[in-house]
């Protein structure tokens, strides 16, 4: 069981290009989300969505865009790369939207993106 | 506002000795709360998930406890082993969606032999 996948692993880019980082999970999992990770903060949800075709936005989702065409996979744009950027991307899916049962998220291992 | 607080930020230990971290929070209206251990260049996975009614709740040789009166939540780490060296994230989450977690900023262990 793969769980949830992202790539690429590594990721170096010059302002103002743009680029997708891949996300897909195989466990039939109907919430979706994108993180950041930055030294010294906690996690920031950046979008989220509860099921395909359905998603919105999270804390920080300035300067990115997602969509979700099937349940797997969960895309996540960067439109025009900043330096402010420059962090480690966390997809999660979760079986259920609501969290007033165990349902605990599952993480892919990460992008880092470094925006020169 | 809502805010998750963690200590120590950072603790180093000798393998086969017992560790306590603590997350304090101030969130509302409170759901459940989370442990997650981070392996280095990793995901977090989770380790626990504790609702109101929940005191203390164990997997492995973890353990974790609730005071949700408090708000102050522990986890106790057992006999511990190299492979435990991680950082441990303390989420709370709150308002009844999955959307809505609030995430510490971590304690960071290190085992040594």
């Amino acid at each position: 069981n793969a769980g949830v996948t992202q790539t690429p692993k590594f990721q170096v880019l010059k302002t103002g290009q743009s680029m997708t980082l891949q996300c897909a999970q195989d466990m039939n999992h109907e919430y979706m989300s994108w993180y950041r990770q930055d030294p010294g903060m906690g996690l920031r949800l950046i979008h989220y969505s509860v099921g395909a075709g359905i998603t919105d936005q999270g804390e920080v989702p300035n300067g990115y865009n997602v969509s979700r065409s099937t349940t797997e996979d969960f895309p996540l744009r960067l439109l025009s790369a900043a330096p402010s950027q420059t962090s480690v991307y966390f997809c999660a899916s979760s079986y259920s939207a609501g969290t007033g049962g165990n349902s605990p998220l599952h993480f892919g291992n990460g992008t880092r993106l470094t925006v020169t | 506002k809502n805010q998750v607080e963690q200590s120590p930020q950072s603790l180093i230990i000798l393998e086969g000795k017992n560790c306590t971290l603590q997350c304090n929070y101030t969130v509302s209206p409170f759901s459940n709360l989370r442990w997650y251990k981070q392996d280095t260049g990793r995901g977090p996975v989770s380790l626990t998930i504790m609702t109101f009614s929940e005191n203390t709740k164990s997997n492995g040789r973890y353990t974790a406890t609730l005071d949700a009166d408090t708000k102050q939540s522990s986890l106790h780490i057992t006999a511990s082993q190299l492979s435990d060296s991680a950082s441990y994230i303390c989420v709370v989450s709150y308002g009844g969606a999955t959307n809505k977690l609030i995430f510490g900023t971590g304690t960071l262990l290190a085992v040594q032999p």
